[in-house]
């Protein structure tokens, strides 16, 4: 069945960066992109930006322009989320998700575990 | 504040009908899907709804769904236990090309 495995909870300072990795398996990597996703403690999912797999295109949220890098590695079909200039709120679990069509318009279908990144001086 | 709109909480007995709604714009459910979220605690999200009123495989036919102009509702017929959640609804969002998802609904089945 479709698994999205991520990477392990990460502590981080303010103004430092932080990469997640989303480790994809059981379909064909290129067919679908992924999104970003996360949450902060107790509060709703807010969407980050989508990379396609096939050629690896972008589109983030306005709100993370400049500070968000999405990157693909077809050979071990993963996807990359680098976040930079962390401040205190970009405290929040981060999931990924596979979109249902290869284009970032379709649903999110798919969920990785989701990983815990804290950021704390 | 989220661009869709939702009610914080609902809650049902295992005897009743339970709905949750969600409102938006011309940008986002005015144009375009609605898609339904269950999040048990502590999990990641799991679609429960795609397209306005489709169910994935799996998902108890208990749960339906619509949408109508800018607005769209959730409704658990006969709500159990292992349906206490938080429920998102999403949508594509035309004005800011991005996902947009509605603040959360905490289900209580009392």
């Amino acid at each position: 069945q479709v698994q999205l495995v991520q990477s392990g909870a990460e502590v981080r300072k303010p103004g430092a960066s932080v990469k997640v990795s989303c480790k994809a398996s059981a379909y064909t990597f290129t067919s679908y992109g992924i999104s970003w996703v996360r949450q902060a403690p107790g509060q709703g999912l807010e969407w980050m930006g989508w990379i396609s797999t096939y050629n690896g295109n972008t589109r983030y949220a306005q709100k993370f322009q400049g500070r968000v890098s999405m990157t693909t590695d077809t050979s071990t079909s993963t996807v990359y989320m680098e976040l930079r200039s962390l401040r205190s709120d970009d405290t929040a679990v981060y999931y990924c998700a596979r979109d249902s069509g290869g284009n970032a318009v379709y649903w999110l279908g798919y969920w990785g575990q989701g990983t815990l990144v804290t950021v704390s001086s | 504040q989220s661009v869709l709109t939702q009610p914080p909480s609902a809650s049902g007995t295992p005897g009743q009908r339970v709905t949750i709604s969600c409102s938006g714009s011309s940008s986002n459910l005015g144009s375009n899907y609605v898609y339904w979220y269950q999040q048990l605690p502590g999990t990641a999200p799991k679609l429960l709804i795609y397209r306005n009123d489709q169910r994935p495989s799996g998902v108890p036919d208990r749960f339906s769904a619509s949408k109508s102009g800018t607005s769209a509702s959730l409704a658990i017929s006969g709500p159990r236990s292992e349906d206490e959640a938080d429920y998102y609804c999403a949508s594509w969002d035309d004005s800011v090309s991005g996902w947009v998802f509605g603040g959360g609904t905490k289900l209580t089945v009392l």
